[in-house]
């Protein structure tokens, strides 16, 4: 199974809402990852989560609030969203943190926020 | 990283071979070559990675000049599923949490 999933595949929230993407992998692997993708742009990376471990935060606001579970689920938290944050959120996951090895990615979350 | 540059589009005639250039000039001696792209609406799909030789497997070849300042990516026989935004990325590859830095891409189009 080389499968990342992702749920929703679309959500709508109002600003002052609370709400959760899911991100689950059953591929044994122990990085994982949550980009954000505006449209017409590149994936641009928030969090890496690194044997459970957040390790890498790229200065993202603290209304998103990433948590990893277990091994093999990863979620995202978001609360007072701004319409500004409408975008396709996408999870990935890889064998390992250390750059050799290829990250497998989901299909995403379109948020739109209003 | 090094930083790396693509043209923005290509069009390629469906059952043609697929040149994607890319250009790395300032690229170090420990940083791989990777390729990722992305079909319309869906997430990245890693293609191939390589940091001298030439490599292939069932989806694509990839040549790397001998200085390593630049590399194509060849789709042999382009389908029109082959539609999607190429992205070219310059990664060091070593211990610890790694970073996907994507650029603009190439966007190729196929055409019947």
């Amino acid at each position: 199974d080389t499968e990342v999933t992702q749920t929703p595949k679309h959500l709508v929230m109002g600003m002052t809402n609370k709400k959760s993407l899911k991100c689950e992998q059953h591929m044994g692997h122990r990085a994982m990852y949550w980009y954000k993708q505006k449209a017409k742009k590149p994936p641009e990376l928030m969090f890496v989560y690194s044997y459970e471990k957040l390790s890498i935060n790229e200065s993202v606001p603290s209304r998103f609030s990433p948590e990893c579970p277990n091994s093999s689920l990863l979620n995202l938290h978001l609360h007072a969203l701004q319409p500004e944050d409408s975008a396709l959120y996408l999870c990935a996951s890889s064998q390992d943190p250390g750059g050799f090895y290829e990250q497998y990615f989901g299909p995403g979350t379109r948020l739109t926020v209003t | 990283d090094a930083k790396t540059t693509q043209p923005p589009s290509m069009d390629c005639a469906e059952g043609r071979a697929a040149n994607l250039p890319c250009n790395h000039s300032t690229i170090s001696g420990n940083e791989y070559v990777y390729w990722y792209r992305q079909i319309h609406s869906q997430g990245p799909q890693y293609i191939i990675h390589g940091l001298k030789n030439n490599e292939t497997n069932e989806m694509a070849s990839l040549i790397i000049t001998e200085d390593r300042k630049s590399s194509t990516l060849i789709l042999p026989h382009a389908t029109l599923r082959d539609t999607a935004v190429y992205y070219c990325i310059a990664l060091y590859s070593g211990a610890g949490s790694y970073q996907l830095t994507f650029g603009k891409g190439t966007k190729l189009s196929v055409i019947p």
